[in-house]
C-alpha cells in the first residue's frame, strides 16, 4: 500500500537551533517527493521536491531535504530555525509530476524565542 | 502572476444540503486537483480533472462530484453534505508534463 509517515506530530525547537523533520514512503515505485508548508489557516506552500539526480535538494526559505532509497527516507532539514517558520510541515508522495499526492499527517513546528 | 483561486473562503451549510466550491487555476494551467484536510490531517486527493474529463478519483463516495470548463476552472460539488464533510477543500493547478502543484488557499466547509 502507498503511504507516508510523519512519526513526529509535534516538534518544538529554540530559535536558531537545527531542524530535522522525519518522513518515511511505502510506494511500489520510484516516487516523486514534496515537502509542503501550511500556515494556519492557509493552503499548501512548495518547500522542495525531488524527482531524480542529486539526493540532496535545496528549497526555499533556507530547507533541503536528502532522499535515501534504501531507507525510504525524505528528511526535511534546516540549520537554523526562524520564528517565522513555525508552521505544519507536510511530506507527500507522488507517481509522477501531476499524479496525485499522498501526504502525511503532518509534523506541527513550535519555534521558541 | 495570479495563482489558484478559490471560492468562497468560508461557508457553512446544513447536514443534507448541497454544495459547490470553485477553483480558477493558475494562468497557463490545465488541470486541476481537489484535497479534502479535515483539521489536524494531511489533504486527501478527491480527483483531478483534465481536458474537462476527471482523470484520477481517489476514495471518495459519489456524492463528490466535480466539473472542469473550457477555460480550465473547475467546480467541486457535494451532496448530501454530512457533518464529516466538514473540512478545508484545496485545489491543486497543474501544467500537463510540467513539475508539480500550485496549491490555493482552501475553502472551508462547515457542515452543522
Amino acid at each position: 500500500a502507498q503511504s507516508v509517515t510523519q512519526p513526529d506530530i509535534h516538534i518544538t525547537v529554540s530559535e536558531g537551533a537545527s531542524l530535522e523533520l522525519r518522513c518515511n514512503y511505502s510506494y511500489g515505485a520510484t516516487p516523486y517527493l514534496f515537502w509542503y508548508v501550511q500556515s494556519p489557516g492557509q493552503g499548501l506552500q512548495l518547500l522542495l521536491k525531488y524527482f531524480s539526480g542529486d539526493t540532496l535538494v535545496q528549497g526555499i526559505k533556507g530547507f533541503e531535504a536528502e532522499f535515501k532509497r534504501s531507507q525510504s527516507s525524505f528528511n526535511l532539514r534546516k540549520p537554523s530555525v526562524h520564528w517565522s517558520d513555525a508552521a505544519e510541515y507536510f511530506c507527500a508522495v507522488g507517481a509522477r509530476v501531476t499524479d496525485k499526492l499522498i501526504f502525511g499527517t503532518g509534523t506541527r513546528l513550535q519555534v521558541f524565542p | 502572476d495570479a495563482g489558484v483561486t478559490q471560492s468562497p473562503t468560508h461557508l457553512i451549510k446544513t447536514r443534507g444540503q448541497q454544495v459547490t466550491l470553485r477553483c480558477s487555476p493558475k494562468s497557463g494551467h490545465d488541470t486541476v486537483s481537489w484535497y479534502q484536510q479535515a483539521l489536524g490531517q494531511g489533504p486527501q486527493f478527491i480527483f483531478q480533472y483534465y481536458e474537462e474529463e476527471e482523470r484520477q478519483r481517489g476514495n471518495f463516495p459519489d456524492r463528490f462530484s466535480g466539473h472542469q470548463f473550457p477555460n480550465y476552472s473547475s467546480e467541486l460539488n457535494v451532496n448530501a453534505l454530512l457533518l464529516g464533510d466538514s473540512a478545508l477543500y484545496l485545489c491543486a493547478s497543474s501544467l500537463e508534463g510540467a513539475k508539480g502543484y500550485t496549491f490555493g488557499s482552501g475553502t472551508r466547509l462547515t457542515v452543522v
